[in-house]
């Protein structure tokens, strides 16, 4: 069965860097068509994709946040790693990680928990 | 601001049909990419509802329904229940903009 769980700060000051990581288990990264993706929910807003990877290392940035996202990923670890840089108090949201495979386009087809993270001096 | 337009309410009496309709263009879905569904509860992470257009994933009740045509996609629920009170939303492609998720409907049940 597949889970997957976002940790990291849950409190950033305004110019820090976010690190979170999502760490996964039930499927690996190596599988050919699988990825892990990043998406964040503000408060009482829409879900937004920032970013996802590929089996083969490929990454899709969210265009807007191209310049401050970086996404990596551990094998061994089974974990996703996604850093935000200059964070601002309207990047406070829900951050989740996704398994996606494809169908047509990428979806995201398990979620986790979702973690709340807060831009604040 | 989302590329993929979605009303932001729908409403209907229990039992009733309602759908919610996903307008694109022709850089995402009018391109051909597939469209999914995810349905969100309050307090809760977004759940797969249809992938691939109008796959229900194992789990789903047959009282969702997905569809495209052209450069739109549709979620329908049909014998709604108090239980799909909920936000959903659409995602897929985007040529220019990568992956995209649309603005979100929140359904009441009245």
């Amino acid at each position: 069965q597949i889970t997957l769980k976002e940790s990291g700060p849950t409190l950033v000051k305004p110019t820090q860097t976010l690190t979170l990581t999502c760490t996964f288990s039930g499927f690996s990264l190596d599988t050919t068509g699988v990825g892990v993706g990043w998406i964040r929910q503000p408060p009482g807003k829409a879900l937004e994709w920032l970013a996802l990877i590929y089996w083969d290392d490929d990454k899709r940035y969210s265009p807007s946040l191209k310049s401050r996202l970086t996404i990596t990923k551990d094998t061994s670890k089974n974990q996703v790693v996604l850093t935000m840089t200059n964070m601002d108090p309207v990047d406070t949201a829900t951050y989740y990680c996704a398994h996606a495979r494809y169908s047509g386009s990428y979806y995201a087809d398990y979620w986790g928990q979702g973690t709340l993270v807060t831009v604040s001096s | 601001q989302s590329v993929l337009t979605q009303p932001p309410s729908v409403s209907g009496a229990p039992g009733q049909r309602v759908t919610i309709s996903c307008t694109g263009s022709s850089s995402n879905i009018g391109a051909r990419y597939d469209v999914h569904w995810y349905q969100q509860l309050p307090g809760t992470a977004p759940k797969l509802l249809i992938y691939g257009n109008s796959n229900r994933p194992s789990g789903v009740p047959d009282r969702f329904s997905g569809s495209k045509s052209g450069t739109s996609a549709s979620l329908a629920i049909t014998g709604l229940q108090a239980e799909d009170e909920a936000d959903y939303y659409c995602q897929s492609y985007d040529s220019s903009l990568n992956y995209v998720f649309g603005t979100g409907t929140k359904v009441t049940v009245l």
